[in-house]
């Protein structure tokens, strides 16, 4: 069965960095295309960024990029996240999602990130 | 930047058909796929290009994609069905795009 476990959310105050990781299980992770989907609180789904199974094709949003990134360690089926320049427009919960089929077929179930002073 | 637009709200009777429709420039030629999202939790995949439906999805999802709208049915409507649903469309130059979303209320 697949498993997305996102980690490493918390507080963190504008300008600061965070780190986020995502496990997972029940598939062979290095085969697949892997996102990073953030939701504000109350609000829609935003896409932030897409990654290859072997790391080499990276794609970001532009309201991210230059600040944000993604990375892999298919040795560890560890997708991750780095944030620098954090801002409170990034507060969200940040969902690992697993592409197939043209699609988001798996979801994490999410870590939240909250930036504020 | 490409923008799919959806209803904010869509209101049905238990047992009836609910549509929520999304629009985007030439959205039939690409591939969409519908999401529910219950509160509190992670969304869940419901519809993938266009019409296909995931095992352990009930037949009452359906989808179809045309021209600019793509619409997803739900027939038969049940309480269990309540939750905001979300298009999404994807090709080379969208990539993941969402729209804002859609409540469905069973009243």
């Amino acid at each position: 069965e697949v498993h997305l476990v996102e980690s490493g959310g918390g507080l963190v105050q504008p300008g600061g960095s965070l780190r986020l990781s995502c496990a997972a299980s029940g598939f062979t992770f290095g085969t697949y295309w892997m996102h990073w989907v953030r939701q504000a609180p109350g609000k829609g789904l935003v896409w932030v960024s897409r990654l290859r199974g072997d790391g080499r094709y990276i794609l970001y949003a532009d309201s991210v990029k230059g600040r944000f990134t993604v990375s892999r360690d298919n040795a560890k089926n560890t997708l991750y996240l780095q944030m620098d320049s954090l801002r409170p427009e990034d507060t969200a919960v940040y969902y690992c999602v697993r592409e197939d089929d043209w699609t988001g077929d798996y979801w994490g179930r999410g870590t939240l990130v909250t930036v504020s002073s | 930047s490409y923008e799919l637009t959806q209803p904010p709200s869509v209101s049905v009777s238990p047992r009836q058909t609910a549509s929520i429709t999304c629009s985007g420039d030439q959205l039939g030629k690409k591939y969409v796929s519908w999401y529910q999202q219950k509160p509190g939790q992670s969304p869940v995949l419901v519809i993938y290009q266009n019409n296909r439906r995931p095992s352990g999805i009930p037949e009452r999802f359906s989808g179809s994609n045309s021209g600019n709208t793509a619409t997803l049915t739900i027939s038969g409507t049940q309480a269990i069905d309540e939750a905001d649903y979300y298009c999404q469309a994807w090709d080379s130059s969208t990539l993941f795009v969402f729209g804002a979303g859609t409540k469905v209320t069973v009243l």
